[in-house]
């Protein structure tokens, strides 16, 4: 089934980790987002890529890396992970700027 | 800057009951996009509808229908005779660029329980 898929599903980590959440989709889309939610914010924007080779920042950055080095893959890098990273972590693509986000399940974050 | 405000934390109502989930917004631009999308409690997120701010026909699916109104900044979500499945968390955003998320701000979301 064509989607978006992360892993892992969930993580207990120790402040001062190092950790990549892994976005994978197959559905050749051009954009790809990384978004956190935390109740009461909603979702907060962190990276984006608009293509392959390239990547900006978003609302919420500090604290957080990606790469594109490809189409299908976008994975989020937190180089020194901290509490306040503690939330839900949602990777989303998009095919071009008509269309809609399609999310992946989410990956569940506890930095402890 | 582009703001989404979702006053309604929490509603709860009763099966068969119509209820109306509010989103006003702030921008600038006189061209951008409103969307809204779903979250039940199994965690992923659904796209409902996108709307540009040309186009402010009513638009009806089903027993969900959204009223985007420009004069208040408003694009209300409104489900007809609830059932327990819509129960959820249900987001609006805005963006300012079309469909790609790098420009999307999210509401910070209202948790809709249907009790049967």
């Amino acid at each position: 089934i064509a989607g978006i898929t992360q892993a892992p599903t969930s993580q207990i980590l120790a402040a001062g980790r190092r950790m990549t959440l892994r976005c994978t989709q197959d559905m050749r889309h051009n954009a790809m987002y990384w978004y956190r939610q935390d109740l009461g914010l909603g979702l907060r924007l962190i990276h984006y890529s608009n293509t392959a080779g390239t990547t900006g920042k978003g609302e919420v950055p500090d604290g957080y890396s990606v790469s594109r080095a490809n189409t299908d893959d976008f994975p989020l890098t937190l180089a020194s992970a901290v509490p306040s990273q503690t939330s839900v972590y949602f990777c989303a693509s998009s095919r071009d700027r008509n269309s809609p986000l399609h999310f992946g399940n989410g990956t569940r974050l506890t930095v402890t | 800057a582009q703001k989404v405000t979702q006053a309604q934390t929490e509603i709860s109502v009763v099966e068969k009951e119509d209820v109306t989930l509010d989103c006003v917004y702030e921008t600038r631009d006189t061209t951008y996009y409103l969307f809204w999308y779903k979250q039940p409690p199994s965690g992923e997120l659904v796209f409902l509808i996108r709307r540009n701010s040309f186009d402010e026909q009513n638009e009806i699916s089903g027993r969900y229908s959204w009223n985007f109104q420009k004069s208040t900044s408003s694009f209300n979500f409104t489900i007809t005779a609830s059932q327990v499945v819509d129960s959820a968390v249900y987001f609006c955003a805005l963006s300012e660029d079309g469909g790609y998320g790098n420009k999307l701000v999210f509401g910070a979301g209202t948790i809709l329980r249907v009790k049967s």
